[in-house]
């Protein structure tokens, strides 16, 4: 089993649609929590860190459960600009990340 | 300002041969982290730097890779007797410190003939 779980997709939605991502991780000892974006052929770039109580960043919204070991990330009206791979990340003890493969957003006109 | 560097951005070399990717943190950034990403997949913990020393290892696939951060700042990472399976992007991270952030290089796509 991978330690970080995510749907690959593709999810493929129209301009303005709302679109959730969810993601399981496997080590309960996982200190830090985050969604990444990552554009084709590009690096990744932080998106949004995820806290237990939840937060919000515009039209991103995070969201942490620890009892079930589960991430979500909520967008909003959707932007033909969001087309691209969101990566969840889980940061343990030492430092170290563990990625996701990634889920592959296309948004459509 | 400027971020995280890497250099080569692209380098092809063949099977066997020696390499070196180069990375330039953030300034002021004291962690920096290696990664490596393969098509489809993300991003592989390899090695972990706090300061000048390697924090963490327990990525680096075997001894063939070796990376060094001499004086706390840039940092390189060494693969010698590259073999076909090497191929793939490199990514240097920094960050602030323990638990902050990470913010990413362009990264080296290397690929092994």
């Amino acid at each position: 089993r991978k330690e970080v779980e995510q749907d690959p997709g593709p999810f493929n939605v129209p301009e303005g649609a709302t679109v959730a991502f969810n993601c399981t991780y496997s080590n309960s000892a996982s200190q830090s929590f985050f969604w990444y974006r990552q554009d084709c052929r590009k690096e990744p770039k932080l998106l949004m860190s995820v806290y237990s109580s939840g937060n919000e960043d515009g039209r991103f919204t995070a969201q942490l459960n620890r009892a079930s070991q589960y991430i979500s990330l909520l967008i909003r009206d959707s932007k033909l600009s969001d087309s691209a791979t969101y990566l969840c990340v889980v940061g343990g003890a030492t430092n170290k990340l563990i990625f996701g493969t990634g889920t592959l957003l296309a948004v459509q006109p | 300002g400027a971020g995280v560097s890497q250099t080569p951005s692209n380098k092809v070399t063949e099977k066997g041969k020696y390499v070196e990717l180069r990375c330039d943190p953030i300034s002021g950034h004291t962690a920096l982290y290696w990664y490596r990403q393969s098509l489809g997949q993300g991003p592989e913990f390899l090695i972990y730097f706090q300061g000048t020393g390697a924090a963490d290892d327990s990525g680096l696939p075997n001894d063939r890779f070796f990376a060094v951060r001499p004086e706390g700042s840039v940092s390189t990472l060494k693969i010698q007797r590259t073999e076909r399976g090497d191929s793939a992007v490199y990514l240097c991270a920094s960050s602030l410190g323990a638990n902050q952030p990470q913010h990413f290089g362009d990264g080296t796509r290397l690929s092994i003939l």
